[in-house]
């Protein structure tokens, strides 16, 4: 199954900045089934994009999913006090279906 | 509104057995595959095990592979996690999480539960 690598493993923005995460895998994720998820301390996890682009049911549209292949990237226009949590790649093509460990968004 | 409440965790010693319950609630459950994913304190998410709808086929991770076993009830709307043989690297928060698919491969999920912490130690 394919190794997922994040990066940065932090990233200290305003709000108001702009965010890109990285998202890369050891090989080619078939039918780039690609999925971000956000944590925020305390809760669990939240479906952001699948298929490497889709937004998920309810995602305001500030965020964007591109990529295919094995290079990914989450990309939030403008950050609201929200959006400051951890981001986790995952692919789902083959099992086991692997997360990246993950990018930490701070408050600058 | 999906509802996923796990229930289950707690202390085990090494080499002991827990099961994790999850009941389901605000889609139809027969439907969907499910799965189970796990986070060590501090540490990121690690998928575990996921069944289709129907039971028709299951997932493992290599690191339970052997040791757990995941199981469903359709009629109670309800998935399973038996672990047999815990480690103190089994020790974790579980999640219970909806697959998108009927099929739990490919393994996206949509809707997770809060978790339900399981503690291993003597």
């Amino acid at each position: 199954e394919p190794v997922l690598t994040q990066s940065p493993a932090t990233l200290s923005l305003s709000p108001g900045a702009r965010a890109t995460l990285s998202c890369r895998a050891s090989h080619s994720i078939s039918s780039n089934y690609l999925a971000w998820y956000q944590q925020k301390p305390g809760q669990a996890p939240r479906l952001l994009i699948y298929g490497a682009s889709s937004r998920a049911s309810g995602i305001p549209d500030r965020f964007t999913g591109r990529g295919s292949g094995t290079d990914f990237t989450l990309t939030i226009t403008r950050l609201e006090p929200e959006d400051f949590a951890v981001y986790y790649c995952q692919q789902y093509s083959s099992s086991p279906f692997t997360f990246g460990p993950g990018t930490k968004v701070e408050i600058k | 509104e999906v509802q996923l409440v796990e229930s289950g965790g707690g202390l085990a010693q090494p080499g002991r057995s827990l099961r994790l319950s999850c009941a389901a609630s605000g889609f139809n459950f027969d439907d969907f595959a499910m799965h189970w994913v796990r986070q060590a304190p501090g540490k990121g998410l690690e998928w575990v095990s996921g069944i289709s709808r129907r039971s028709l086929s299951v997932g493992y991770a290599d690191s339970v592979r052997g040791r757990f076993t995941i199981s469903r009830d359709d009629a109670k709307n309800s998935v399973y996690l038996q672990m047999n043989s815990l480690r103190a690297e089994d020790m974790a928060r579980y999640y219970c999480a909806k697959g998108f698919y009927g099929d739990y491969a490919p393994g996206l999920v949509d809707f997770w539960g809060q978790g339900t912490l399981v503690t291993v130690s003597s």
